[in-house]
C-alpha cells in the first residue's frame, strides 16, 4: 500500500511568488491533515479536511494560503504570495474516519521563500 | 488551546543505554498521546501511541508512561542502537472531532556507537 505522498519534495521561491504544495493521502483515507514546522520549532496544525470538506482551518496563518481537495481525493496547498516566514517543511498526513485512529505523514515538502 | 512541552531538546548516549524524553500537556481533556519519530528526509512515523485509559504501554524496546493527574508522559527508550538516532516528537489530541495534533518542540536523540 502507498504511503502519503507529498510533492515537491523541496521549492524555492522568490518573496512575492506563488507556490502549489500536493498531497496524496493514503487511498481510502478521508481524514486529510496540514502541518507545516517552521525554523526547527514544533510542528504545528494547518488544517483539517474530511473527506472535500474543512473541518477546521483554526490554524492557517493568513488568507495568503488557501487549501483545496477536490472530490476528496489529493489537497493542494496555496501559498500567495509567499513571504520570507512561510519557509518550512510541510508535512500532510492522513487516517481512516473516525477521527482518533493513526495518522500517517508524508515526507514532506521543504519551502524556501528568498 | 492544547500546549505540549518537551525535554530535552537534544539528548544524546553511548550505544546500550537508555533514553527518556518527557513531555506535559495542558489541557486535560487530552486523550490521545503518541509518539512520532523523524529520520532525516522523511516525515514523522508513529512508534508508540498511548490513551488515557491506559498508565503504560511497550513494545519491545520503546515504552511511554501517562500520569493522568500530572499532565506529563514519557517515552522510555532501552538498550538504544545508532539507528535509534533520529528526531523525536511527543503529541496530544484531545476529545474533538478532527483528532488534530499539538505537538511538542522535538528532541534530537544521538547514539553514540
Amino acid at each position: 500500500e502507498a504511503g502519503v505522498t507529498q510533492f515537491p519534495s523541496h521549492s524555492v521561491i522568490e518573496k512575492g511568488q506563488t507556490v502549489t504544495l500536493r498531497c496524496d493521502p493514503i487511498s481510502g483515507h478521508d481524514n486529510l491533515y496540514w502541518y507545516r514546522r517552521v525554523m526547527g520549532k514544533e510542528i504545528k496544525f494547518l488544517l483539517h479536511f474530511v473527506k472535500e470538506s474543512k473541518q477546521d482551518e483554526s490554524g492557517m496563518p493568513n488568507n495568503r494560503f488557501l487549501a483545496e481537495r477536490t472530490g476528496g481525493t489529493y489537497s493542494t496547498l496555496k501559498v500567495q504570495p509567499a513571504e520570507l516566514e512561510d519557509s518550512g517543511v510541510y508535512f500532510c498526513a492522513s487516517s481512516h474516519l473516525p477521527a482518533g485512529t493513526e495518522a500517517f505523514f508524508g515526507q514532506g515538502t521543504r519551502l524556501t521563500v528568498v | 488551546g492544547e500546549n505540549v512541552e518537551q525535554h530535552p531538546s537534544t539528548l544524546s548516549v553511548q550505544e546500550g543505554d537508555s533514553a527518556v524524553i518527557k513531555c506535559t500537556y495542558s489541557d486535560s481533556a487530552s486523550n490521545y498521546f503518541p509518539w512520532y519519530k523523524q529520520e532525516l528526509g522523511k516525515g514523522p512515523q508513529l512508534i508508540i501511541d498511548i490513551r488515557s485509559n491506559v498508565g503504560e504501554k511497550k513494545d519491545q524496546r520503546i515504552a511511554v508512561t501517562l500520569n493522568k493527574t500530572a499532565k506529563h508522559f514519557s517515552l522510555h527508550i532501552t538498550e538504544t542502537q545508532p539507528e535509534d538516532s533520529a528526531v523525536y516528537f511527543c503529541a496530544a489530541s484531545g476529545n474533538n472531532a478532527g483528532n488534530m495534533l499539538t505537538f511538542g518542540g522535538g528532541t534530537r536523540l544521538m547514539v553514540k556507537p
